[in-house]
């Protein structure tokens, strides 16, 4: 069985501080994939970045990256140089065999 | 990349009514496809998934049933609505091994 946890039900940042959002998993399949989505108040999901398990390094776009650490099974979400769009709730994901599986989310609020 | 097509955006249906809400995909053949829901500032509940035409996988027993007539396009339904039943509905598609899960713009289903 698949499950992503991710413990920090809310984050304050201020603007254009740098933030880290916290996810671990646990996962059975020797092959998965993490993902981070964004959800602003308008509902719709925002893909933002991806890591495979077996990536070597650790993903980047553009402001987003993630923190992969295999060992520890986790994936956090590092947003660098925070605005105020980024104020949302934020969803980490695993795709397994043929499921992808959702953390709670957290929601981060960017302070001017 | 894939494409998500929902529709209606918002649906307003009385307690017993009947549901039908669709999604279609673009932009890939043969993708896994989804049907989630969200209640109010909450996570993601997968509901059903499909990983081929006519192949439906439950997640969570409830008052809800879905369809896959065709290889891009995935219906969830209902015969009587519970007010329990309220909620965000996505819609989402997977290409596969190393693809993004990509999302629908959701329906906002309120059973009154």
């Amino acid at each position: 069985a698949q499950k992503i946890t991710q413990t920090q039900p809310g984050m304050f940042v201020q603007e254009k501080e740098a933030v880290t959002l916290d996810c671990t998993y646990d996962t059975s399949d020797p092959s998965y994939g993490l993902f981070w989505y964004k959800q602003p108040s308008s509902g719709e999901m925002i893909f933002l970045i991806y890591q495979g398990s077996y990536d070597q390094q650790n993903a980047t776009e553009g402001r987003y990256s993630l923190n992969f650490q295999k060992a520890r099974k986790s994936a956090n979400l590092v947003i660098s140089a925070s605005q105020l769009g980024d104020s949302a709730m934020y969803f980490c994901a695993m795709r397994g065999y043929q499921k992808v599986t959702f953390g709670i989310g957290t929601k981060l609020q960017v302070i001017p | 990349s894939q494409t998500i097509h929902q529709w209606p955006a918002t649906l307003v249906q009385p307690v017993g009514s009947p549901l039908s809400l669709e999604c279609t995909v673009e932009g890939t053949s043969n993708p896994n496809l989804y049907w989630y829901r969200q209640a109010a500032g909450r996570g993601l509940q997968l509901l059903f998934y499909s990983v081929g035409i006519g192949q439906i996988s439950s997640e969570v027993p409830q008052n809800l049933s879905a369809s896959r007539p065709q290889d891009r396009q995935f219906i969830l339904s209902s015969k009587k609505l519970l007010l329990s039943d309220s909620g965000f509905y996505l819609c989402a598609g997977w290409g596969g091994a190393g693809e993004t899960q990509y999302f629908g713009p959701g329906t906002r289903l309120l059973v009154l």
